[in-house]
């Protein structure tokens, strides 16, 4: 099992551009988050999903946009890149326990 | 969610115990103390979680106080592979959309 798989690993864009960072999971798990983490901080939830077809905001949403057709993949959006959203993204997955799973994250330039 | 508050860093020695304190001195009756961990550069990793009773698994164990005011992570044989960012986080279970709220962590270097 591949377990969380982020594509891509590494990405610069320059300031406007959009991309679209997808999130796999192969563990049939119903909840999906997407995380950001700036260098010597904790992770910042910036929307997540409780089941396919369904997404919600958490704590910085602003200027992301998620989709969750499928109950194994999660895309994150940036329609407009900004300098400030240059950090490391992780994706996790989770059931109805108490752990989450995280993946290896995708390194992200806005330059 | 009650916050957490941690040592921004402490240093063990490879072979002793390590001992990560935690306070969460406003967590409400129903919330449960997790510990995650993040080591450079990879995503968190789950470790321990518990209500009020000690909890113990094969990566650590979990001491919370009798008032659940604050918590102590052990490592009980630190290696230099637990060199690595932990985080206490303090949740409601079940909570609306099983969310986590990290926090800034407590930054362990294992020397040798």
């Amino acid at each position: 099992n591949a377990g969380v798989t982020q594509t891509p690993k590494f990405r610069v864009l320059k300031t406007g551009q959009s991309m679209t960072l997808l999130c796999a999971q192969d563990m049939n798990h119903e909840y999906m988050y997407w995380y950001r983490q700036d260098p010597g901080m904790g992770l910042r939830l910036i929307h997540y999903s409780v089941g396919e077809g369904t997404t919600a905001k958490g704590e910085v949403p602003d200027g992301y946009n998620v989709s969750r057709l499928k109950k194994q993949n999660f895309l994150l959006g940036l329609e407009s890149a900004a300098p400030s959203q240059t950090s490391v993204y992780f994706c996790a997955t989770a059931d109805a326990s108490y752990e989450q799973y995280f993946g290896p994250g995708t390194r992200l330039t806005v330059t | 969610d009650a916050k957490t508050t941690q040592p921004t860093s402490m240093d063990c020695a490879e072979g002793r115990a390590a001992n990560l304190p935690c306070n969460h001195s406003t967590i409400s009756g129903n919330e449960y103390v997790y510990w995650y961990r993040q080591i450079h550069s990879q995503g968190p990793q789950y470790i321990i979680h518990g209500l009020k009773n000690n909890e113990t698994n094969e990566m650590a164990s979990l001491i919370i106080t009798e008032d659940r005011k604050s918590s102590t992570l052990i490592l009980p044989h630190a290696t230099l592979r637990d060199t690595a960012v932990y985080y206490c986080i303090v949740r409601v279970d079940p909570a609306a959309g099983n969310k986590l709220t990290f926090g800034g962590g407590t930054r362990v270097l294992v020397k040798p």
